[in-house]
């Protein structure tokens, strides 16, 4: 069964800290996909970043970044010197190759206050 | 417009009234997606469309009726709808669906239905 587990329902932090959302997933499928979205309070699903399988290299974009490591099936976002626009609900997500059914962990409420 | 935009932003309405939810995409995209998003549970897939054929229908009540006319059009009547169903409806689409492929989907605002 495919599952994605976001064991942290809610952090709070002041602007500047360094924050980590987990992510852990389970899927039997050796070709599947991770993302991240994050959904402000006005309720878009806005797409942060895509991860397939076979593509184990971390990444950066400005202050994100993005721990995929398979040895233990996680696949961590960093947000580095939050900012109080990074107050959203994020959400982590699952698909296998083929499949059409994207699987969401419940989401992790942060909040960043100044 | 650009990206996915849906319609309305916020419903009221009554178990015995009949609605419809609307959802229009601007990214040149075949598939589409009606997800449930309810308090306190993951996202839901509802229904998924793939060049204006319905693909998957998640054992969703028969309340809940979806329409595709167009690749660029998603819509969901709703009738004789519960309390129960008052959630944030939320409406996706992705490049197009084939075995093997997995494309990014791309959300709408999505519709926040109250059901009284």
């Amino acid at each position: 069964a495919q599952k994605v587990t976001q064991a942290q329902t809610e952090i709070s932090v002041v602007e500047k800290e360094d924050v980590t959302l987990d992510c852990v997933y389970e899927t039997r499928d050796t070709t599947y996909y991770l993302f991240w979205y994050k959904q402000p309070p006005s309720g878009e699903l806005v797409f942060l970043i895509r991860r397939n399988s076979f593509d184990e290299q971390n990444e950066i974009s400005g202050r994100y970044s993005w721990n995929f490591q398979k040895s233990t099936s996680s696949f961590n976002f960093t947000i580095t010197a939050s900012q109080v626009v990074d107050s959203a609900v994020y959400f982590c997500a699952l698909i296998w190759g083929g499949s059409e059914k994207l699987v969401f962990g419940k989401g992790t409420k942060l909040t960043v206050n100044p | 417009e650009t990206g996915v935009t849906q319609t309305p932003r916020h419903l009221v309405m009554g178990m015995t009234n009949k609605k419809s939810l609307k959802c229009e995409q601007h990214l040149g995209h075949n598939a589409m997606y009606w997800y449930k998003q309810s308090a306190k549970k993951p996202l839901e897939l509802m229904f998924v469309y793939n060049f204006k054929e319905q693909t998957e229908n998640n054992s969703v009540p028969s309340r809940f009726s979806p329409e595709c006319p167009n690749s660029s059009h998603l819509f969901l009547h709703l009738h004789t709808l519960q309390p129960e169903d008052s959630a944030l409806y939320l409406c996706a689409s992705s490049q197009d669906l084939w075995r093997g492929a997995v494309d990014t989907q791309y959300f709408g605002p999505g519709t926040r239905l109250t059901v009284l």
